[in-house]
């Protein structure tokens, strides 16, 4: 199957630094999703991407679609206490029949902040 | 309100036993999707269905089995199959269409396998 490699594993850094993860595929998606999950939960959406070299903002949240549908990125400005948690990347490839097949996650960027 | 919800939270079960898993969504979209987390991990997808009465493998289909009799209902049924059953599993569904398709997930249910 397609591979996702995320990087950053884990991050720690200070209050009020900018952070910024990518990920990486082996073939082409094209919709790229970024996750935050806190622990015990379900991921919940941040940012979505349908179009090459779509960058879109949410907040202090920033995320670009790769021209070449391999890759994307994640950047959060200005971190606050709350952006604690693991972030995933998942990328989707639409079927031959049209419809929506799963998603293939990265295994996710540890966010720490230290006080 | 709207959503996706998932019971139980918790789950115990015997080694040997088969064990379903509930998923209900109230979203109307048509595309469900289960996931499977183990830690450490990102999600793993064991099935998904695009429509009812209709469902696909995912890339760890083995020792799993799964209904889409309804829009709103996908229950993932954990066989005794399943080498290592324990982890957490969540449920996702989807919009499709213009621009994309995005998934949205449910609260997750942990089954442990004692």
């Amino acid at each position: 199957g397609q591979q996702l490699n995320q990087s950053p594993q884990s991050m720690f850094i200070q209050e009020g630094e900018d952070v910024s993860m990518n990920c990486t595929s082996s073939s082409i998606f094209n919709t790229w999703l970024w996750y935050k999950q806190d622990p015990g939960e379900g991921p919940v959406l941040l940012i979505a991407l349908y179009k090459a070299g779509e960058l879109t903002s949410n907040g202090r949240l920033t995320a670009q679609f790769g021209i070449t549908r391999k890759d994307s990125f994640l950047n959060i400005s200005a971190s606050i206490p709350s952006d604690v948690g693991i972030y995933f990347c998942a990328g989707q490839l639409r079927g031959s029949g049209g419809g929506a097949d799963g998603l293939t996650f990265g295994k996710g960027t540890h966010l720490i902040i230290q006080p | 309100d709207g959503g996706i919800t998932q019971s139980p939270k918790y789950l115990f079960r015997k080694e040997g036993q088969n064990v379903t898993l509930s998923c209900e969504q109230n979203l109307n979209h048509d595309a469900m999707y289960w996931y499977r987390q183990d830690p450490g991990q990102g999600l793993r997808l064991i099935y998904y269905s695009q429509i009812v009465n209709d469902f696909q493998k995912g890339d760890i289909a083995e020792g799993y089995s799964v209904s889409r009799e309804k829009k709103e209902s996908f229950p993932l049924t954990v066989t005794s199959a399943q080498k290592n059953p324990t982890a957490f599993y969540l449920c996702a569904s989807s919009t499709t269409g213009d621009p994309g398709d995005t998934q949205y997930f449910g609260p997750g249910t942990r089954l442990t396998v004692l």
